[in-house]
């Protein structure tokens, strides 16, 4: 089974920073990786897929990037509404997995 | 307007069993794979099934294989969860999510996701 493991867990930052989380699959997974958003009380909704398409309707001060085994997310410049937490998913194989999640907290 | 709304959670005692529905409407229902995945309170998101357009290939995790069960009906647009043997570990949200290949399976993105429906399973 593949281990996807984020990092940080949790992160403060001010809205107008640029943040960025990793990703790290415990085998190569190519590009197979995808990037969520969830806010409190609501569903998760994707934001990227495989590594770095945007999905449509999402701002582009979302950057995804990365292959094989790591991979990251960057937010820049950090709006109000984008503190949440955040889940990387890999499809590459199953059984699919998830990240534990990091959580963008405003400082 | 792409919509999945899910039903049929609630409270249930361990070893009993659930059908979890979810009504999908606008868009092709048949053309795309479907999932559930859960979240327990407070926890991570967690794979637990995905279907085939045609409802000819199912998966399941290992923890749920053998007591959960993946199903469509594409006439109905609709998407279902059997769980039967529950236990307190399956307690959480169930999210309904359509898949989107990005290359061949498994290669999905959930790109649609439910509000979810939450099942306690609890003495």
């Amino acid at each position: 089974d593949i281990q996807m493991t984020q990092s940080p867990s949790s992160l403060s930052a001010s809205v107008g920073d640029s943040v960025t989380i990793t990703c790290r699959a415990s085998q190569n997974i190519i590009r197979y990786l995808n990037w969520y958003q969830q806010k409190p009380g609501k569903a998760p909704s994707l934001l990227i897929y495989a590594a770095s398409n945007l999905h449509g309707g999402v701002p582009s001060s979302f950057i995804g990037s990365g292959s094989g085994t790591d991979f990251t997310l960057t937010i820049s410049s950090l709006q109000p509404e984008d503190f949440a937490t955040y889940y990387c998913q890999q499809s590459y194989s199953y059984p699919i997995s998830f990240g534990q999640g990091t959580r963008l907290e405003v400082k | 307007e792409v919509q999945l709304v899910e039903s049929g959670g609630g409270l249930v005692q361990p070893g009993g069993s659930l059908r979890l529905s979810c009504a999908a409407s606008g868009f092709t229902f048949s053309s795309y794979w479907m999932s559930w995945v859960r979240q327990a309170p407070g926890k991570g998101l967690e794979w637990v099934a995905n279907i085939k357009q045609d409802g000819s290939e199912k998966y399941h995790v290992d923890s749920v294989k053998g007591r959960f069960t993946i199903s469509r009906d594409n006439s109905k647009n609709s998407l279902y969860l059997q769980m039967n043997s529950l236990r307190a570990e399956d307690t959480a949200i169930y999210y309904c999510v359509r898949g989107s290949l990005a290359g061949s399976p498994p290669r999905l993105h959930y790109d649609y996701w439910g509000q979810g429906t939450l099942v306690t399973v609890s003495s």
